[in-house]
């Protein structure tokens, strides 16, 4: 069964660091979608992929934080620096349609902890 | 910014009881969905609901859309250990916005 897959699964890294997180869509799934997750809160959207063009970066912190699809298949999101507050689950997910409300097919996201 | 409300936060009961979580905002949303998470991984979709009053059935749970498209209810019939897992809603409309969740334990 085809799946999202995402690494590392988990990060450990200090403060002012650099930090990437990697995500490999299901195969076709022209639609791929970066969400933070803060421990007891629901997931955040980030930044949202149409092939390779960002649809939507408005919740991404521009200052720190930047994202790419540079294929339009496989994408990266990159902290730096990485500060206490960037602890979270970083999700990635795709689906095979553009616009909201079609079903969003998650990884099993990147744990980050930042000391 | 839609906000979705879910209640309640955290829900702890015997296994074989019934149980009603809610998905609660001010705003209309064109679809809205119910997700379930476990510890460690991504949330996994259960369901879409799309049409005002509409009603789904996957099992032992139903999913509830509200007339007015503004909230949802997943009531789950006789809970097993199984159903144990953080129940997310998601609104779409512009953007697609999740809810806090709801923390279910179910206890044997």
């Amino acid at each position: 069964e085809a799946e999202v897959a995402q690494s590392p699964r988990y990060k450990i890294t200090e403060k002012s660091q650099a930090v990437a997180f990697w995500c490999d869509p299901i195969s076709g799934h022209a639609t791929l979608y970066w969400y933070r997750q803060i421990l007891g809160q629901g997931p955040e959207l980030l930044v949202q992929f149409q092939d390779e063009s960002v649809v939507d970066d408005s919740q991404l912190p521009k200052d720190r934080f930047s994202a790419e699809r540079l294929k339009g298949v496989d994408s990266t999101l990159k902290i730096q620096p990485a500060e206490l507050g960037d602890s979270a689950m970083y999700l990635c997910a795709s689906s095979p349609a553009p616009g909201q409300g079609y079903e969003q097919f998650f990884g099993p996201g990147t744990r980050l902890t930042v000391l | 910014t839609q906000l979705l409300e879910q209640s309640p936060q955290f829900l702890s009961i015997q296994e074989g009881e019934n149980l009603t979580v809610y998905c609660n905002s001010s705003s209309v949303f064109s679809s809205l969905q119910w997700y379930r998470q476990e510890p460690g991984e991504g949330p996994v979709l259960l369901v879409t609901v799309v049409t005002g009053g509409e009603v789904k059935k996957l099992k032992r749970l139903t999913f509830q859309f509200g007339d007015a498209r503004k909230d949802s209810s997943l009531h789950i019939t006789a809970a097993q250990p199984g159903d144990t897992g953080l129940y997310l809603c998601a609104g779409a409309d512009n953007d697609m916005r999740f809810g806090a969740g709801t923390r279910l334990t179910v206890k044997p």
